[in-house]
């Protein structure tokens, strides 16, 4: 069964550390996102790439938060400090044409 | 700009009622149109999906029908079950957003025996 896979499943971090979240994406597709789940927000896209390039960053916070996707099988976003309110669940999903599958997220806590 | 409105939640039934959650679209061009569940602590896993106008997507019960005329997609089911709480989105693809979902904000269902 085809998925994405996303490491950490859980982090607690303390404020001012930097945070790595991987994602692999399902093999043969060509987009690829970051969304951030709150409680207040809902489901937010913060950045996603065709092909491995970039194609829309607008809802990510740039002085902290990188994204980047060094080949097809890794995509990573960075957040560089970070900070209590970056606290929520990160998905990353992929996909190729009309179908995208969400990877099980990252739990993020900035303590 | 696209744009989902989901009705309003939280929607509690009990065991066999009938469900419906509305869904309206505001999109440019021709969107598809998804429904996606989320189990808690779990990631969004896609429940149906329409590509076009008339389209009927369905899937472990669920029914939604693609109504250009209306701008709606609403997810139905005939008998509701205490494993179908969950959270319910509806989201589009707008026809010139490259594949970027746009999601409605979400409508949590509990389902008592």
């Amino acid at each position: 069964d085809a998925r994405v896979t996303q490491t950490p499943r859980h982090k607690v971090t303390e404020m001012g550390q930097e945070v790595t979240m991987r994602c692999q994406p399902i093999l043969g597709h060509n987009t690829v996102f970051w969304y951030r789940q709150t409680m207040m927000q809902g489901l937010e896209l913060l950045a996603y790439f065709r092909n491995r390039a970039p194609l829309d960053d607008s809802g990510m916070p740039k002085d902290r938060f990188s994204a980047e996707m060094p080949d097809a099988t890794l995509a990573t976003l960075k957040i560089q400090p970070s900070e209590p309110r970056d606290s929520a669940v990160y998905f990353c999903a992929s996909g190729s044409g009309y179908t995208i599958y969400f990877g099980e997220g990252s739990w993020l806590t900035v303590v | 700009g696209n744009s989902v409105t989901q009705m309003e939640g939280p929607v509690t039934l009990s065991e066999e009622a009938f469900l419906t959650i509305n869904c309206t679209y505001t999109a440019t061009g021709y969107p598809s149109l998804f429904w996606y569940v989320q189990y808690p602590g779990e990631g969004l896993q896609l429940l149906l999906k329409a590509t076009k106008a008339d389209d009927k997507g369905s899937n472990k019960g669920f029914e939604a029908t693609y109504r250009k005329e209306t701008t709606s997609f609403h997810l139905e089911k005939g008998s509701v079950q205490v494993s179908d709480s969950a959270v319910y989105f509806c989201a589009l693809i707008g026809g010139t957003s490259y594949g970027k979902l746009t999601f409605g904000q979400g409508t949590i269902l509990t389902v008592h025996p």
